[in-house]
């Protein structure tokens, strides 16, 4: 069974400085994709970046990157120079190979400090 | 394009009662899915569909019926609700662009309160 886990329940962060928030995954599929979620206090859930497990490089999307290892298993969410408005929750998610499934974790509480 | 809607917004039942989840897309995807939302569990998948006409069990389906009828709705079904069922229900749905790439559109939620 696929699972994700997201060890940090909340993180404090000065505003400007980088953040990186942990996901790890455990799969027996050989190939998956992984992704980033985001969801502000209002409840909406955005889509921020995905990463395949047999992308040569690791993904960007605008301030955000991924720290893709996969010998890890970890597949960590780097924001660049955080903004108040990063404040949310962040779920890491992940699709594999034997279904169509697509699981979360358990999220991260962000909150930018000023 | 609305994308995706849930309706209602806010319901409360009394246990017991039953009711149906509206979940509709506008984007002529395939896949559509349903999550709860709960403090400290992230989202759990209930159930989802990779077309019209098929539906399967996600990660906590019990208690629960769906049925995709048309390509642009999902219904979640709770038959006889009981209070562990309080929660904010989110319906999803996604195109695949290659090989696992299925980023979900998620709609507003549903609040659903069972006394």
């Amino acid at each position: 069974a696929q699972k994700i886990t997201q060890t940090q329940p909340g993180m404090f962060v000065q505003e400007k400085e980088a953040v990186t928030l942990d996901c790890t995954y455990d799969t027996s599929d050989p190939s998956y994709g992984l992704f980033w979620y985001k969801q502000p206090s209002s409840g909406e859930m955005i889509f921020l970046i995905y990463q395949g497990s047999y992308d040569q490089q690791n993904a960007t999307e605008g301030r955000y990157s991924l720290n893709f290892q996969k010998a890890r298993k970890s597949a960590n969410l780097v924001i660049s120079a955080s903004q108040l408005g990063d404040s949310a929750m962040y779920f890491c998610a992940m699709r594999g190979l034997r279904d169509d499934k697509i699981i979360f974790g358990k999220g991260t509480r962000l909150h930018i400090l000023p | 394009n609305a994308g995706v809607t849930q309706t209602p917004k806010f319901r409360v039942l009394k246990t017991g009662q039953s009711m149906t989840l509206l979940c509709a897309q506008d984007m002529n995807h395939e896949y559509m899915y349903w999550y709860r939302q709960d403090p400290g569990m992230g989202l759990r998948l209930i159930h989802y569909s990779v077309g019209e006409g098929t539906t399967a069990k996600g990660e906590v389906p019990d208690g629960y019926n769906v049925s995709r009828l048309k390509k642009q709705n999902f219904l979640l079904g709770l038959e006889s609700a009981a209070p562990s069922q309080t929660s904010v229900y989110f319906c999803a749905s996604s195109h695949l662009r290659d090989r696992y790439h299925n980023e979900q559109f998620f709609g507003p939620g549903t609040r659903l309160t069972v006394l």
